[in-house]
């Protein structure tokens, strides 16, 4: 089983739909939760790190479950910009930061 | 804004070749990392580093080498490159490391690296 795993989608939803992925991790002393969006063939960048209370940036919303452990990204009212490959990222081992990846899951947003 | 610097961006070998990829930041990052990317496969970690002098394994390290003699650099070497290993690799920096909550992790534009 993989560490921190993603439905690779792809998810294709009409402009101004909303749409949620989740993540789920496997090691429950996992720390820190972080959603990146990575464009085609360019390098993943932060779209938002995931408290324990949840957060909102905007149209995004990122939730944690410790207890179920997955994390969720939410995203309102798509944007055709908002195409792209959403990655998850744990961080599970308390002092060493070693950033697991998951797969990413692919949405495309049609017109 | 320099950031993460990866060079080269493209890089066709032969099989048993050797070569470094390079990788730079100027944002007195402690932490460094490799990974690699391929399809389906997400992006995973090679050799990460926590400071000058440490380095240590990720979950894909057979293969290649690191060292971190600075705390700007982190070179990732092939020692004798196989097909298999024809990938795009990202290095990434993190300000952040021992006690303190993880960073943001900014990475490097990628290296393109095809082996014959």
């Amino acid at each position: 089983r993989k560490e921190v795993e993603q439905d690779p989608g792809p998810f294709n939803v009409p402009e101004g739909a909303t749409v949620a992925f989740n993540c789920t991790y496997s090691n429950s002393a996992s720390q820190s939760f972080f959603w990146y969006r990575q464009d085609c063939r360019k390098e993943p960048k932060l779209l938002m790190s995931v408290y324990s209370s949840g957060n909102e940036d905007g149209r995004f919303t990122a939730q944690l479950n410790r207890a179920s452990q997955y994390i969720s990204l939410l995203i309102r009212d798509s944007k055709l910009s908002d195409s792209a490959t959403y990655l998850c990222v744990v961080n599970h081992l308390k002092g060493t930061y070693k950033y697991i990846f998951g797969t990413g899951t692919r949405l495309k947003v049609l017109a | 804004n320099a950031g993460v610097t990866q060079t080269p961006k493209f890089q066709v070998l032969k099989t048993g070749q050797s070569m470094t990829l390079q990788c730079a930041q100027d944002m007195n990052h402690e932490y460094m990392s490799w990974y690699r990317q391929d399809p389906g496969m997400g992006l995973r970690l090679i050799h990460y580093s926590v400071g000058a002098g440490i380095t240590d394994q990720g979950e894909v390290p057979n293969g290649y080498n690191v060292s971190r003699s600075t705390t700007e650099d982190f070179p990732l070497r092939l020692l004798s490159a196989a097909p298999s290993q024809t990938s795009v690799y990202f290095c990434a920096s993190s300000r952040t490391s021992g006690r303190v909550r993880p960073g943001e992790l900014f990475f490097g534009e990628g290296s393109r690296l095809t082996v014959l």
